[in-house]
């Protein structure tokens, strides 16, 4: 079962504007992750913020993170269309091999 | 790209047949991860393997079985295939207690 829900399920939005995208979570994490996968291949590492941080930023990304809420959110600023991909979060927990992925939201950039 | 070499990239099979998916990890990390994500859907962890042994399971049923080899790479059978087994197949490697996780493009099956 997935571990976390994502919002939007798709987002479609114009080159140059910002895209948010929300994950929710069930169970305590120790780190948060955010992936990026085209078209149904190999997902790509985007960046981690572990459960004491609040707040990270990679480049056009910033990545917030509410343990009380057991909610994050990814933005990506001055989109460009190489970003049209589907965006997954994924939790990490203390002790377990394992990352548990959510369902993921499709991101369109229209030229 | 991650360095994460998976293979055949698709194939397809019958109901009842056995398939094999073979994932070498990057260079340096010694822990593999399998997933599988069904169309439309997020992975979702079946195993992982860490010196040659089994290091942790999802819900997955034992006819999903594993290998690990003495060079990290490693290979994820599926035996009695079901309809329910097509999906992207993702390897994923790291070195040991590496929160992030390397993927590799993946396989993908089909059974008809």
């Amino acid at each position: 079962s997935q571990q976390g829900e994502e919002d939007p399920q798709a987002l479609s939005i114009q080159e140059g504007e910002n895209a948010t995208m929300n994950c929710s979570y069930k169970t305590s994490i120790n780190n948060l992750q955010w992936y990026r996968q085209n078209s149904g291949r190999g997902l790509v590492h985007l960046i981690l913020i572990r459960s004491n941080e609040r707040e990270k930023h990679s480049g056009r990304l910033r990545v917030t993170l509410d343990t009380s809420k057991k909610s994050s959110s990814l933005l990506i600023t001055a989109s460009r269309a190489a970003d049209t991909a589907s965006y997954f979060c994924a939790t990490g927990t203390q002790g377990a091999q394992k990352l548990v992925f959510g369902q993921g939201t499709r991101l369109t950039i229209n030229p | 790209e991650t360095g994460v070499t998976q293979s055949p990239t698709h194939l397809i099979k019958t109901r009842g047949q056995q398939v094999t998916l073979r994932c070498s990890s990057q260079s340096g990390h010694n822990t593999v991860s399998w997933y599988q994500q069904a169309l439309g859907q997020g992975p979702q962890f079946i195993f992982q393997y860490y010196r040659e042994e089994e290091n942790g399971r999802g819900n997955f049923p034992p006819r999903f079985s594993g290998l690990q080899f003495p060079n990290y790479s490693s290979e994820l059978n599926v035996n009695a295939l079901e309809l329910d087994d097509s999906a992207l197949y993702l390897c994923a490697s790291s070195p040991r207690g590496w929160e992030t996780q390397y993927f590799g493009p993946g396989t993908r099956l089909l059974v008809l």
